[in-house]
């Protein structure tokens, strides 16, 4: 079944840089974009960006532009998000999430990661 | 960027009972090809959001028929038709003619 596996909690200090995986399985990597969206505790989702795996050309939402990057690798069917300089306020659950159409046309989500969370403390 | 305005922000529902909540986006969903990009999920208490409605009206694989969507442009609404004690969680809207952009959410609990 197609499934998104994304890595385990993070814990950073302020100003250091974390980065998050999502492992794709089940369908064919290279033909569906890939989301990431946070959610801050007691908040609501935050679209940040979007990364297409097969030329690995990315998009990010205004807020995010210059502090995170999404990468893919298509050897091991991986996206990664790296966010730089974190600070208390990027303490959230960050989730990947696939387009559920192929080809990168406008759309939802489905499915999700089970969400990643990370907690920036000093 | 597009903003998506929820209401209410919360609402509390007796089972069986019919729910409805709105979303209004600040530009047209419309898109050239024609859709209209406006979605719907839903996440449950400690789990991952899942997809509800796609493109305002079209329930996704497996959602029940007591759920609908329904809008046009920059209005639309989600209802639920008789509430299970399985549909508690945050209800939210997201568009995608533009990037992406939730609504801020909408809290659903029973009585």
């Amino acid at each position: 079944q197609v499934q998104l596996v994304q890595s385990g909690a993070e814990v950073k200090k302020p100003g250091a840089s974390v980065k998050v995986s999502c492992k794709a399985s089940g369908y064919t990597f290279t033909n569906y974009f890939v989301h990431w969206v946070r959610q801050a505790p007691g908040h609501g989702l935050e679209w940040m960006g979007i990364i297409n795996p097969s030329g690995g050309g990315t998009d990010y939402a205004q807020k995010f532009r210059g502090r995170i990057t999404l990468t893919r690798d298509t050897s091991t069917s991986t996206v990664y998000m790296e966010v730089g300089s974190v600070r208390s306020e990027d303490t959230a659950i960050y989730y990947c999430t696939r387009d559920y159409l192929p080809g990168g046309s406008p759309g939802g989500f489905d499915p999700w990661g089970q969400g990643t969370l990370v907690t920036v403390s000093s | 960027d597009i903003v998506m305005t929820q209401t209410p922000l919360s609402l509390s529902v007796t089972p069986g009972q019919p729910a409805s909540i709105s979303c209004r986006s600040s530009q047209s969903l419309l898109h050239s090809d024609g859709k209209t990009y406006l979605y719907w999920y839903l996440q449950k208490p400690g789990q991952s959001p899942q997809l509800l409605i796609y493109e305002v009206s079209n329930r996704f694989s497996g959602v029940p028929d007591r759920f609908s969507g329904s809008g046009s442009g920059t209005d639309f609404t989600l209802k639920i038709s008789r509430v299970e004690a399985e549909d508690v969680g945050i209800y939210y809207c997201m568009q995608s003619v533009q990037l992406r952009t939730f609504g801020q959410g909408t809290k659903v609990e029973i009585k």
